[in-house]
């Protein structure tokens, strides 16, 4: 299997400009994670989505964030309009969920966003 | 007040030391306990888990979970400088899949 798969790796973009991240999930794999990495902040659950529905988006920091997931394979991350604060790297991960054996989260090689 | 606490380090050890890593932890609900890896320019990786109180080990690996003091820990003998990496404690309640992690600490070891 290829792992999660995220795209783009890097982005760089102007503030107020609207950024769109990828993530294709392990094939069968029912959990599907957005996270956010910063220096200080180290690792953010954004969101989480069970069988395509969103379950948990506390995490999204605000409306200028929002996350779909049209299909078991693929999920969008979209921050519009960006802000220089948003500058992270993003991580998807996805999980079989349905015991303690299965919820093991496998991350992507994450995407680095900078706003400038 | 953080829900996860960790040294964020960073920490350098001499090739062949043990290395200590620990977390602590206020919400009494965590019952999973796990220890990710992260390379530099990485996504974290999972090292070890257990699951409420004791002990595990895994070949140079050793997790350690508290909860009476909500304290866990990571031993890491005869270290190498693969091991360099940033190690990331987390934690999840029975029945949730959300997970909440440490900030991570940052580990070298010096050949």
């Amino acid at each position: 299997d290829a792992g999660v798969i995220q795209s783009p790796r890097h982005e760089v973009t102007e503030m107020g400009q609207e950024v769109t991240l990828r993530c294709k999930p392990i094939s069968g794999h029912d959990y599907l994670f957005w996270y956010r990495q910063t220096m200080m902040r180290g690792l953010e659950l954004l969101i989480y989505f069970n069988n395509n529905v969103p379950i948990d988006d506390s995490g999204m920091p605000e409306d200028r964030f929002s996350a779909k997931m049209p299909n078991a394979s693929f999920s969008t991350l979209k921050i519009q309009p960006s802000e220089p604060r948003d500058s992270a790297v993003y991580f998807c991960a996805s999980s079989l969920g349905g015991g303690p054996y299965r919820w093991t989260q496998y991350f992507g090689p994450g995407t680095r966003l900078l706003v400038l | 007040q953080k829900e996860v606490e960790q040294d964020p380090g960073p920490l350098s050890v001499p090739e062949g030391a043990i290395v200590s890593l620990n977390c602590t932890y206020s919400n009494s609900a965590f019952q999973y306990f796990m220890w990710y890896r992260q390379y530099s320019r990485k996504g974290p990786e999972l090292l070890m888990y257990t699951y409420s109180s004791g002990n595990k080990e895994d070949g140079r690996f050793t997790a350690q979970v508290d909860k009476s003091s909500k304290y866990i820990s990571l031993f890491i003998r005869d270290s190498q400088p693969s091991d360099s990496a940033t190690y990331l404690c987390a934690m999840r309640a029975g029945g949730y899949q959300k997970v909440t992690f440490g900030t991570g600490t940052k580990l070298q070891v010096i050949p």
